[in-house]
Order: structure tokens, then C-alpha cells, then sequence
């Protein structure tokens, strides 16, 4: 089976600009969650979704936004990006919901915000 | 904010001697889970234990589960060069559909 796929892998962007990130789950998981991860703040939730639903939010401002597509793929998506969005974002997929069950990450995306 | 505390936050010892990491967290849970991070890229799952247990193996690893003082340690043996990098352990909560990670340990392996 493939693992969790995230793309892109790196991203350069301006303040002010929006970005969209990328996860294709491990084929048959309908769980997919988004952390961030800072030197500061550490291993952070963002949301996850199950079957096209957001289930869960984390503590982030509404400019953090996500969505499923009904093959489990997801997207997030940061508007109105600030310096301090510059991050590493997790993408991590499980068959069911993410505190019953091992979670299986992605790579990654390195977003820096200039 | 974060779950609980990883002690301690880097250790650094020499190749074939015994790594213990200790986490400990704040509220009741589902599971205890540790993971692996090489450098800044993705999470490797390691081992997962759950509520009702005390110790699970797997490989050179040994995880305890104390929930009573709410805290968990992790034990690699005979460790590797191959070891070093930051694990992080991860609390999965009944119903809250996600993980909540400590601060990590870095470990490094010295040949």
C-alpha cells in the first residue's frame, strides 16, 4: 500500500497570500487529520475529518480551513498568511477516528511565509 | 496546548546502551502512543498501548503505562545510531478524534 502522500512538499509565500496544502490517506482510511508543528508551539491539531466531515477543530484562527472529498482526499487551506504560520503541517490518515488507532503521517509540507 | 511533559527534553548516550524516555500526561485517555521523527520530516508510528495495559513490547522497544500517576516511559535497548532522532509520545482521547503530542525528546546516538 502507498503511504500518505502530501503535496507540496515545500512552499515559499508572501504575507498576505493564501496557500493550499494536500493529502491523499492511505488507500481505505477515512480518517484524515492536520497538525502543525512548530519549534515553539510543537505538535499541534488543526481539524480532522471522516467521511467528508470535520468531526474536530483545533484552537486556530478561521483563516485555517480544510475540506474531504469523498476518496478521502483532503485540503487545508491558510488565508491571509503571517510570518507565524511558517511551519511544518502533518497530514496523517487512520481507518478510523484518530484517537482509537495508530496514525500513519505524510512527509510533511515545509511552509515558509516571507 | 499540549497534553503532558516528555523528560527528558534530549539525551544523548553512546551506541548499545539503553534509552528512557519518560511522558506524562493530564488527562484520562484512550491510548498512550509513541512516535519517531527523523529530522523534521514525518512521524513513524512505534507502538501503541492502551488504557487497560501495562507494558507492551515490540522489538528492541519496551513501553510502560502507569495510569494512576498518569505517565508512560518508553525504553529502546541496545540502541543504534539509526535510533537517533526525536520521539514523541501522543495521548488518544475517547471521542475527540485526535492526537495530543508532548514536547518530544531528542535523542542522539553517539557511535
Amino acid at each position: 500500500k502507498a503511504g500518505v502522500t502530501q503535496t507540496p512538499r515545500y512552499l515559499i509565500k508572501t504575507r498576505g497570500q493564501q496557500v493550499t496544502l494536500s493529502c491523499s490517506p492511505i488507500s481505505g482510511h477515512r480518517s484524515v487529520s492536520w497538525y502543525q508543528q512548530t519549534p515553539g508551539q510543537g505538535l499541534q491539531f488543526l481539524f480532522e475529518y471522516f467521511s467528508e466531515t470535520q468531526r474536530n477543530k483545533g484552537n486556530f484562527p478561521g483563516r485555517f480551513s480544510g475540506r474531504q472529498f469523498s476518496n478521502s482526499r483532503s485540503e487545508m487551506n491558510v488565508s491571509t498568511l503571517e510570518l507565524g504560520d511558517s511551519a511544518l503541517y502533518l497530514c496523517a490518515s487512520s481507518p478510523r477516528g484518530q484517537g482509537a488507532t495508530e496514525a500513519f503521517f505524510g512527509q510533511g509540507t515545509r511552509l515558509t511565509v516571507v | 496546548s499540549q497534553q503532558g511533559e516528555e523528560d527528558p527534553q534530549a539525551l544523548s548516550i553512546q551506541e548499545g546502551e539503553n534509552a528512557t524516555m519518560n511522558c506524562s500526561y493530564k488527562t484520562s485517555i484512550n491510548n498512550l502512543q509513541w512516535y519517531r521523527q527523523n529530522s523534521g520530516r514525518g512521524l513513524v508510528h512505534l507502538i501503541l498501548i492502551r488504557s487497560n495495559e501495562r507494558e507492551k513490547h515490540s522489538g528492541r522497544l519496551r513501553v510502560t503505562l502507569d495510569t494512576s500517576k498518569k505517565s508512560s516511559s518508553l525504553l529502546i535497548t541496545a540502541s543504534r545510531a539509526a535510533d537517533t532522532a526525536s520521539y514523541f509520545c501522543a495521548t488518544g482521547i475517547q471521542g475527540a478524534q485526535k492526537l495530543v503530542f508532548g514536547q518530544g525528546t531528542r535523542l542522539t546516538i553517539n557511535p
